[in-house]
């Protein structure tokens, strides 16, 4: 079964700099995607980025990007010029390329400080 | 063009009654999902169904707990008899299609808590 990790449980960021979210997973599948979605206090879920497995460019949007490692199962998410409204609770997700059901690790808390 | 409305937002249930949350899908989208957050946890899949089709069970507890997505009108996550394990937040999403698909659309959420 495929597993994902988010190892901070939290973490902090002051306004305008860069923060790297971390986030491993296991799986014995090549083709998959990875997600990452923001979950502020409103509990919506938002999809931030995504990647495609088989795709070796690192997705980005705006100030967000990925570290997509794939040998190692890594992917973790980049914010860059850090606004307070990104203070929110960080998913990593995995989806079987196939698959229809996503498969979350447990969040990072990101707090923002002025 | 709304999103995935979830009703009730907030539903309080004492132990022992049934709890009945709702997903309208997205216009178009003929494919639901479900999925519960339990407290400081990230979500976890319940079921997938199709209009008056279940696809993948695979996360639904074995009781208590059924769903179903009619020809017409939203689908239902039904919970009977609840617990205090029943708390969480219940998230539904929907797609235009099944397998293959990259894109969900996230519903707001249900928190439902059980006193």
């Amino acid at each position: 079964a495929q597993t994902v990790t988010q190892s901070q449980p939290e973490m902090s960021v002051q306004e305008a700099e860069t923060v790297t979210l971390s986030c491993t997973y296991d799986t014995s599948e090549s083709d998959y995607y990875l997600f990452w979605y923001k979950q502020p206090p409103s509990r919506q879920m938002i999809l931030v980025i995504r990647q495609e497995a088989y795709k070796q460019q690192n997705a980005t949007e705006n100030r967000f990007s990925v570290n997509f490692q794939k040998a190692a199962k890594s992917f973790s998410l980049k914010i860059s010029d850090s606004q307070l409204g990104d203070a929110a609770m960080y998913f990593c997700a995995y989806r079987r390329e196939y698959g229809n059901k996503l498969v979350f690790g447990a969040g990072t808390i990101l707090r923002v400080k002025s | 063009n709304a999103g995935v409305m979830q009703n009730p937002r907030h539903l309080v249930r004492r132990r022992g009654q049934e709890a009945r949350l709702r997903c309208s899908p997205m216009k178009g989208h003929s494919h639901v999902y479900w999925y519960r957050q339990l407290p400081e946890e990230g979500l976890k899949f319940m079921v997938y169904l199709q209009k008056e089709n279940i696809i993948d069970e695979s996360g639904m507890p074995k009781e208590r707990f059924s769903a179903e997505f009619p020809k017409e009108g939203p689908s239902i996550l039904r919970i009977q008899q609840v617990v205090r394990g029943d708390s969480a937040a219940y998230f539904c999403a929907s797609s235009p299609s099944g397998q293959g698909t990259i894109g969900y659309t996230f519903g707001s959420g249900t928190r439902l808590t059980v006193v």
